[in-house]
């Protein structure tokens, strides 16, 4: 069965500091893969996708995110994080007409 | 552009009752639209999904249905609401030759 893992529930790092939300997905051929964001009491926020080409893939908000095929990840990476960015992140792969997602990561952002 | 409605934002319920919850998309034809449920704040269960007018799949066998009675609206209902249906609510839609989804805005439901 299609999976996406996203290990850690919660990842907590300082205003300033690099980011890193990790991500893993089980092998079926070429993964098509996602990143979402999600704010309190909202809907979801499309932020990247990878489909082929580079494996740095850049997004909104200054957000980027890694392919590696080896290691069957995506993570999802900022050079520097804001308070903002606090919220609930989704890693989510490609299905055939549906995602599967991942169980969210909740980033918190320190001042 | 495009973009997604749903309503109504919030919902308080009494067990037992009926629902129905609607979602349009604008700016679009001939989307897949999906009905999520997602519960304490964390994971997203996909409930149906739909890639056209009256062509709905089922992922959870429960007391929920969908319709889609025209091609960009996309209705969740059901006939008398239990306490474990409380949750929010999340539509999205898909280009059919693009992977994302864009969710909309959601809706609150709370069963009573």
């Amino acid at each position: 069965a299609q999976s996406v893992a996203q290990p850690e529930d919660q990842v907590n790092v300082a205003e300033g500091n690099p980011l890193t939300v990790k991500c893993t997905y089980s092998v079926s051929g070429n993964p098509y893969l996602f990143w979402y964001v999600q704010y309190p009491n909202r809907g979801l926020q499309f932020l990247l996708k990878y489909i082929t080409g580079d494996n740095l893939v850049k997004g909104s908000y200054g957000f980027e995110a890694e392919f590696n095929k080896s290691q069957t990840s995506f993570h999802l990476k900022k050079p520097s994080a804001l308070v903002s960015d606090s919220a609930l992140y989704f890693c989510a792969k490609d299905a055939g007409n549906m995602l599967t997602f991942g169980g969210g990561t909740r980033l918190m952002v320190k001042p | 552009s495009q973009t997604i409605h749903q309503w109504p934002a919030t919902l308080v319920q009494p067990v037992g009752s009926p629902l129905s919850l609607e979602c349009t998309v604008e700016g679009t034809s001939n989307p897949n639209l999906y009905w999520y449920r997602q519960a304490a704040g964390r994971g997203l269960q996909l409930l149906f999904y739909s890639v056209g007018i009256g062509q709905i799949s089922s992922e959870v066998p429960q007391n929920l249905s969908a319709s889609r009675p025209q091609d960009r609206q996309f209705i969740l209902s059901s006939k008398k609401l239990l306490l474990s249906d409380s949750g929010f609510y999340l539509c999205a839609w898909q280009e059919r030759d693009r992977y994302e989804q864009y969710f909309g805005p959601g809706t609150r439901l709370t069963v009573t």
